[in-house]
């Protein structure tokens, strides 16, 4: 079973670049999440989506953008990276009536010069 | 102040142990406890989850819940060398200026099972 897929699982970026990563998971889930995790900090909600077609902002939203394609895609996006967003990235589904998180992919480590 | 505060360790123990991995926090808000294993270079894994104080239990885990303390604990039985992980905590509140929960996670604690 795949569960949660992203790509790519490394990049490197310089200021001012922009990318998207991308996540898909084939567990039917209504919930998606991305999170960013960095040293000493914990996991952090930069946006989430509670179904196809919605999205609310997280904890640290400034500087990204989502898109939920479809019930199975949901992508973070840098318009214009800055080294501060620098960290490791995971994007996160469910099913639970509590909207928290159960399956993570395993990451997109990202590094802005 | 961080609302929820965790060791970040390393804790190093030997194959068999007991081991105690442990979280305070601030917000008596939060009313959902959940603990993730976080194997290196991989995703969060949900592991255990509780909502009332109390102890629970699945297999060599044991979540342990005290909320007159603001206090959970995570024991592990029988440690293995494949125990090796980080550990987080997280807590969910219901927030009313979003209408929803909130899931706020500790920093994790690093685990090592000596064989």
């Amino acid at each position: 079973n795949a569960g949660v897929t992203q790509t790519p699982k490394f990049q490197v970026l310089k200021t001012g670049q922009s990318m998207t990563l991308q996540c898909a998971q084939d567990m039917n889930h209504n919930s998606m999440y991305w999170y960013r995790q960095d040293p000493g900090m914990g996991l952090r909600l930069i946006y989430y989506s509670a179904s196809e077609g919605t999205t609310d902002k997280g904890e640290v939203p400034n500087g990204y953008n989502v898109s939920r394609l479809n019930k199975r895609e949901f992508s973070l996006r840098l318009e214009s990276a800055a080294p501060s967003q620098t960290s490791v990235y995971f994007c996160a589904s469910s099913d639970r009536l509590d909207n928290q998180p159960q399956h993570f992919g395993d990451g997109t480590r990202l590094s802005i010069l | 102040q961080k609302e929820v505060e965790q060791d970040p360790g390393p804790l190093s123990v030997p194959e068999g142990a007991i081991v105690s991995l442990n979280c305070t926090y601030s917000n008596s808000a939060f009313q959902y406890f959940m603990w993730y294993r976080q194997y290196s270079r991989k995703g969060p894994e949900l592991l255990m989850y509780t909502y009332s104080s109390g102890n629970k239990e699945d297999g060599r885990f044991t979540a342990q819940v005290d909320k007159s303390s603001k206090y959970i604990s995570l024991f592990i039985r029988d440690s293995q060398p494949s125990d090796s992980a980080t550990y987080l905590c997280a807590m969910s509140a219901y927030r009313r200026d979003t209408g929803r929960r909130a899931l706020t996670f500790g920093s994790g604690t690093r685990l090592q099972v000596q064989p």
